[in-house]
């Protein structure tokens, strides 16, 4: 059972205009949002996080949004750039099966086209 | 570089060897996780450790041991694996357990 879903599993975007990935969840205990970048050969680097007491956050040309009765996320990027190319992670804090501990989604994998 | 160092990168080993992962980090972090990545999969969460204790183990099969000597370093002992293990091993590291964790290039195993 996934808790933490991301649909799209790749995504092209023009140089430039807004990059929007999204992330569904089903836990009501989630309660601390992540977004993880990954490059080839590298191992996932921490982008921007979320608490669930707010319904955005913004970092430079990053901008989580939390809607917390729809259970979905999105991270915004504005404007994408080529090196923004990676595999996008979503990831959830929250008490699952009686423990806190931090459930990953499958990745979307970003082109931006120059 | 994110201040997480993984040993070795790659690493092929017989389903009869016996190998270990290694993980550093000295960014001041207490918690400690490994990670498997698997294609098409989600990051699986394999083992925590906050402030040098085993904190979860989320059904990891046996053959897979992790140790923590002190809060800097990590281990994955490895014996008698399968080639399903085949995949991408991260450990990562985090101020607090559950966290922004800083993850480590990963080594990836290849079980013949």
């Amino acid at each position: 059972d996934q808790q933490v879903k991301q649909n799209s599993p790749s995504l092209s975007v023009q140089e430039g205009r807004i990059s929007i990935l999204n992330c569904d969840y089903t836990n009501s205990m989630f309660d601390y949002f992540l977004w993880y970048k990954k490059y080839p050969a590298e191992g996932p680097t921490f982008l921007i996080s979320i608490s669930s007491i707010k319904d955005k956050n913004e970092d430079g040309r990053f901008t989580v949004f939390l809607n917390k009765s729809a259970k979905h996320l999105s991270l915004h990027i504005v404007p994408s750039q080529p090196g923004d190319s990676a595999v996008y992670f979503c990831a959830a804090s929250g008490q699952t099966g009686g423990y806190q501990k931090v459930t990953f989604g499958t990745g979307t994998k970003l082109q931006v086209i120059p | 570089e994110t201040g997480v160092t993984q040993t070795p990168r790659h690493l092929v080993m017989g389903m009869t060897n016996k190998k270990s992962l290694k993980c550093e980090q000295h960014l001041g972090h207490n918690a400690m996780y490994w990670y498997k990545q698997s294609a098409k999969k989600p990051l699986e969460l394999m083992f925590v450790y906050n402030f040098k204790e085993q904190t979860e183990n989320n059904s990891v099969p046996s053959r897979f041991s992790p140790e923590c000597p002190n809060s800097s370093h990590l281990f994955l002992h490895l014996h008698t694996l399968q080639p399903e293990d085949s995949a991408l091993y991260l450990c990562a590291s985090s101020r607090q357990a559950h966290t922004e964790a800083f993850f480590g290039q990963g080594t990836r195993l290849t079980v013949v």
